[in-house]
């Protein structure tokens, strides 16, 4: 079946630091890629996306490349702020069979000034 | 400007009683989703609904019904609660066919208490 494992949190970084998540995934055919954010007592919302081998998506700083030859999706940012802390979930939808999205367990992100 | 809008948005229960989670949208998507957010677990998908009048079964759907009223509304019930369903319910939408994006648009979550 379909899964995505994230790396374990929290995570811990002094603003302005440098930021990576790993994402690796198991799915067949060619899934889409996610991450999505969730703040503090919200819904989670959509980071950035690929849809396909090598993409890059990218928002707010945030980058992540879907490698297939990996089945990564790990998700990067060059310089951390305080408002970037959250939870980050890594997510697939498959590209047959139910599209329900996959969802890893999350990693929680603190930044601390 | 709703998005998507579920109610309660917090809820204690006693072991055996039931209730009922609304869920509605209000960008005319044709799919929803109910999901369960348990700590080091993610999300989970309970249940699903493709289009008005048809739904399935996730991943963890034992212990729950749902009843896809019309496009708009999406309602998840638990019929005799147990402390194992204690958990933060998302609802979720999503714009299908061609050329969409297919982002999941998330309510704010219902946090549900069972003793």
């Amino acid at each position: 079946g379909n899964s995505v494992t994230q790396m374990e949190g929290p995570v811990t970084l002094s603003e302005e630091a440098f930021l990576t998540i790993n994402c690796t995934y198991t799915a067949t055919g060619y899934p889409s890629l996610f991450w999505y954010v969730q703040y503090p007592g919200e819904g989670l919302q959509l980071l950035l996306k690929a849809t396909k081998a090598d993409d890059k998506g990218s928002n707010k700083g945030f980058e992540a490349t879907y490698r297939k030859e990996t089945t990564s999706f790990h998700l990067e940012k060059g310089s951390v702020q305080v408002s970037d802390s959250a939870v980050y979930f890594c997510a697939l939808r498959p590209g047959t069979g139910r599209r329900a999205l996959t969802f890893g367990s999350g990693t929680r992100l603190q930044v601390q000034p | 400007n709703a998005g998507v809008t579920q109610t309660p948005k917090f809820q204690v229960l006693k072991t055996g009683q039931s209730m009922t989670l609304q869920c509605a949208q209000d960008m005319n998507h044709n799919s929803m989703y109910w999901y369960r957010q348990d700590p080091g677990m993610g999300l989970r998908l309970i249940y699903y609904s493709a289009s008005e009048g048809t739904t399935d079964k996730g991943e963890v759907p034992n212990g729950y019904n749902v009843s896809r009223l019309n496009k708009r509304e999406f309602s998840l019930r638990l019929e005799s609660a147990a402390p194992s369903q204690t958990s933060v319910y998302f609802c979720a939408s999503r714009e299908t066919g061609q050329g969409k994006t297919g982002e999941l648009f998330f309510g704010e979550g219902s946090r549900l208490t069972v003793l």
